[in-house]
């Protein structure tokens, strides 16, 4: 597709459930990025792959976060135990080159019960 | 800890007004700062600013960049109800977006 894609765009789990959020980035986009949105709130920064180079993952809240990509491909940003905490929308996005405007997908709402 | 604050936090006009959303920040490095709008869930890109004193335009929406005092403004003429969003801005401080700073962002309500 033309734009960046996540799924899935709904997801609700019980408290302490594992789950797994994935995107799709725009074809040749080298550099991926997650952000989190809570509710009323800006995007705080998760984690950010740039082609073969080892993410930077400065920005996940606990050990329970995790992701991975596979070359300049998909990304999957996986939550383990899940925590009420945990309830935002998770969003991803790419860009083409060094300092190229992020193009963002349509996030996935997570909502811990 | 770099930070950039929005105001105002939201906004209610008419369609037909002006408005001027504001984005003022404080961080250790600068390189660029960007305006998104929000409608749902994807931000969608609108600016990116680098250098002060030089005007972004497109269509009704146009920004300014103050590297000095530090802030940026985004304007929106001839409001319409379409323009209702968030109005997002983040700083980003290398280049590379690898870890903007955003702002938590002006709700902008246009009523017809």
């Amino acid at each position: 597709g033309a734009g960046v894609s996540q799924s899935p765009s709904n997801k609700v789990t019980e408290k302490g459930k594992d789950v797994e959020l994935r995107c799709d980035p725009i074809s040749g986009h080298t550099a991926l990025y997650w952000y989190r949105q809570r509710l009323g709130q800006g995007l705080e920064f998760l984690i950010y792959f740039q082609g073969n180079s080892a993410p930077d993952k400065s920005g996940l809240p606990s050990d329970r976060f995790s992701a991975e990509r596979t070359g300049e491909s998909v990304s999957t940003l996986t939550i383990q135990r899940t925590q009420q905490e945990d309830s935002a929308v998770y969003l991803c996005a790419s860009s083409s080159r060094l300092g190229s405007p992020l193009h963002f997908g349509n996030g996935t709402r997570l909502t811990v019960t | 800890e770099d930070k950039v604050v929005q105001s105002p936090l939201s906004l209610v006009v008419h369609e037909g007004d002006t408005v001027t959303l504001n984005c003022s920040y404080e961080v250790t490095n600068f390189r660029s700062l960007l305006w998104y709008k929000q409608e749902k869930k994807a931000p969608t890109f609108l600016f990116m600013l680098t250098s002060s004193g030089i005007e972004k335009k497109s269509g009704r929406l146009s920004s300014i960049l103050d590297k000095k005092e530090l802030f940026s403004i985004l304007n929106i003429t001839a409001t319409q109800t379409g323009d209702s969003a968030v109005y997002l801005c983040a700083v980003d401080p290398s280049g590379s977006a690898r870890q903007l700073t955003f702002g938590s962002g002006t709700q902008l309500t246009v009523l017809p």
